[in-house]
């Protein structure tokens, strides 16, 4: 079963960047894709990208693409999320979630990025 | 507006039966993608509930059922209990957007 740990909550200025990290441990990181999902105050779920560790290389939603990078460190088993250019819709909590095949297996507790001035 | 499309509430007296549908188009569910079910209880993270389809992740109760058709998916849940009083969500892939697509989700109320 894997576990993921996401870091602490962040309050942020508008125009400026936030990254959350997200430690994996069970499993074997390389092997299973990490996804991110978000959920602005009372709104639904919405995908914003994920990565396989192995292959490298994310794919982000379309409405991110430009803002947000993904990355993965091997060597700690912890998956990044970065979001630029934040602005006041961003205030929402950030999940990081692993892969089984398409679903979401299993999900961090989830970090709340506050944006304001 | 969510790519899949599910209504924004249901309820159900305890004991009784309900559904909730996801409807989706010919670039995810249709393309026949598998649909995954979510549920997240207030305050908490999403959890998965059932997965490809019709399956149930160990500790999920038999009360939880998906199925899938064409281009649409459903959730049952028989012998409701006040513990399901939750937020469920759909969840595919689409071949348009090239990525994990979601439902706007369903709140469930036990009356």
């Amino acid at each position: 079963q894997v576990q993921l740990v996401q870091s602490g909550a962040e309050v942020k200025k508008p125009g400026s960047s936030v990254k959350v990290s997200c430690k994996a441990s069970g499993g074997t990181f390389s092997s299973y894709a990490i996804s991110w999902v978000r959920q602005a105050p009372g709104q639904g779920l919405e995908w914003m990208g994920g990565i396989i560790p192995i292959f490298g290389t994310p794919n982000y939603a379309q409405k991110f693409q430009g803002r947000v990078t993904i990355t993965t460190d091997e060597s700690t088993s912890t998956a990044y999320m970065e979001l630029s250019s934040l602005r006041s819709e961003d205030t929402a909590i950030y999940y990081c979630a692993s892969h089984g095949g398409n679903s979401l297996d299993n999900w961090g507790q989830g970090t709340l990025v506050t944006v304001s001035s | 507006q969510s790519v899949l499309t599910q209504p924004p509430s249901v309820s159900g007296a305890p004991g009784q039966r309900v559904t909730i549908s996801c409807t989706g188009s010919s670039s995810n569910i249709g393309a026949g993608y598998d649909v995954h079910w979510y549920q997240q209880l207030p305050g908490t993270a999403p959890k998965l509930l059932i997965y490809a389809n019709t399956n149930r992740p160990s500790g999920v109760p038999d009360r939880f059922s998906g199925s899938k058709s064409g281009t649409s998916a459903s959730l049952a849940i028989t012998g409701l209990q006040a513990e399901d009083e939750a937020d469920y969500y759909c969840q595919s892939y689409d071949s348009s957007l090239s990525g994990v697509v979601f439902g706007g989700g369903t709140k469930l109320t036990v009356l």
